[in-house]
């Protein structure tokens, strides 16, 4: 089983629509949950942390389950510019700040 | 402020040729991933390095595989001998630190074509 898993979609969604990203992690030492987003053929960049509390930036909402070790991403109102690969990191400072990555979910807004 | 510089960008060798990677990471961060990304396996941490001393290479595919950090600004990644299936895109990313939160920045990649 790997250490972060995600739902690999892909998710074809119309403009404006909601849609949801779900992650799960196995190490219950993990510390620290980001949502990164990579575009095809560049490199992954942040796109949020994910705090125990939940966090927003703007249509986009973190947030994280310790109990049931899982993290999500909701994106409203979607864009076509929204399209992407998002990746859910995980990083546990037991093991002096390792950092993995699921294999991605893949968006696709349509018009 | 620079950011996280990895060359070459692309590489075409031919099998049982060495290839060395190479990164430099963003001034005064003091961790360095090597990750790399296929379609089949996703994006596999292969190694990193805390204040250049590695950490954990349990990631590292095997022997051919070696990794380097001689300095703070600089970091190799060598496959010797190399085969046509370490075809992939090769990350390189850098980190302040490993207290809570702080984030990768990553390299634009190399993408290697083992012929």
């Amino acid at each position: 089983r790997k250490e972060v898993e995600q739902d690999p979609g892909p998710f074809n969604v119309p403009e404006g629509a909601t849609v949801a990203f779900n992650c799960t992690y196995s190490n219950s030492a993990s510390q620290s949950f980001f949502w990164y987003r990579q575009d095809c053929r560049k490199e992954p960049k942040l796109l949020m942390s994910v705090y125990s509390s939940g966090n927003e930036d703007g249509r986009f909402t973190a947030q994280l389950n310790r109990a049931s070790q899982y993290i999500s991403l909701l994106i409203r109102d979607s864009k076509l510019s929204d399209s992407a690969t998002y990746l859910c990191v995980v990083t546990h400072n037991t093991n002096a700040g390792k950092s993995t990555f699921g294999d991605g979910t893949t968006l696709t807004v349509k018009p | 402020d620079a950011g996280v510089i990895q060359s070459p960008r692309h590489e075409v060798t031919e099998m049982g040729q060495e290839v060395t990677l190479r990164c430099k990471p963003i001034s005064g961060h003091n961790s360095l991933f090597w990750y790399r990304q296929t379609m089949m396996r996703g994006l596999e941490l292969l190694i990193y390095f805390n204040n250049n001393v590695p950490i954990d290479d349990s990631g590292m595919p095997e022997d051919r595989f070696s990794a380097k950090m001689p300095n703070a600004s600089f970091s190799t990644l060598k496959i010797q001998p190399s085969e046509p299936r370490d075809s992939a895109v090769y990350f390189c990313a850098s980190r302040l630190s490993y207290v809570d939160y702080e984030k990768l920045f990553f390299g634009s990649g190399t993408q290697l074509s083992v012929l």
